[in-house]
């Protein structure tokens, strides 16, 4: 399967700014997913990342809020701008390996707004 | 609106008993259905998928579908406190382009020494 790097692991940012996540996929893929976990919570998919395309997000997910990249078959970033507390939250992408093997997940990044 | 039903528990079980997790999903044409397990400040994990009616075993772990009664479980034989973690349902659909996997809230396991 997949190996998907994610980065950072973790972060704590100050309300107001912002913050890039990356993901680095081991082999090309047509499409990239990110998702939020809230505390607690199960998961919730943001957008669908093409390359070559404009994402395609989820309703209650804007892209001024998550402005996404997919520069090329290997490689998205999500941004979280302009973050509050409610931002707080586990950031995951993943990839699709089809019908037998359903997504698989980068180690995801812990959020903490403060 | 697609929806995939848990209950989130948490179910506690002896270790060496069997726990049973449950799932129900309202989309018909659903077509895989996947078994993520999920440890605490992890990424979720695959441990199962099946898209045929029946059984499907692997190891400790069975899935079993129900397309008729929209129901899939998963089965794990003596459980051992490693099992410990959340156990998330996922429903594919590839149909009409959309190929979103939709998760259930989870069911958190405890398997007692």
């Amino acid at each position: 399967s997949a190996v998907i790097s994610q980065k950072p692991s973790r972060d704590i940012c100050q309300r107001g700014t912002s913050l890039t996540i990356q993901c680095q996929v081991d082999s090309q893929v047509t499409m990239m997913f990110w998702y939020r976990q809230q505390p607690g919570q199960s998961l919730t998919l943001i957008a669908t990342a093409n390359q070559g395309s404009e994402a395609t997000y989820e309703s209650g997910f804007v892209i001024d809020k998550f402005p996404i990249s997919r520069p090329n078959l290997t490689f998205s970033t999500l941004t979280v701008s302009n973050m509050s507390p409610e931002d707080s939250s586990i950031y995951l992408c993943s990839v699709d390996r089809g019908h037998d093997y359903g997504y698989t997940f980068g180690s995801g990044t812990r959020l903490t707004v403060v | 609106q697609k929806e995939v039903e848990q209950n989130s528990g948490p179910l506690s079980v002896p270790e060496g008993a069997i726990a049973s997790l449950n799932c129900t999903y309202s989309d018909r044409v659903s077509q895989s259905f996947f078994w993520y397990r999920q440890y605490s400040g992890k990424s979720p994990e695959l441990i199962m998928s099946i898209y045929s009616n029946g059984d499907k075993e692997d190891g400790r772990f069975t899935a079993q579908l129900n397309k008729a009664s929209q129901y899939v479980s998963l089965l794990i034989r003596d459980s051992q406190p490693s099992d410990s973690a959340t156990y998330l349902c996922a429903v594919y659909d590839s149909g009409a382009g959309s190929y979103q996997l939709t998760f259930g809230k989870g069911t958190k396991l405890s398997v007692i020494p």
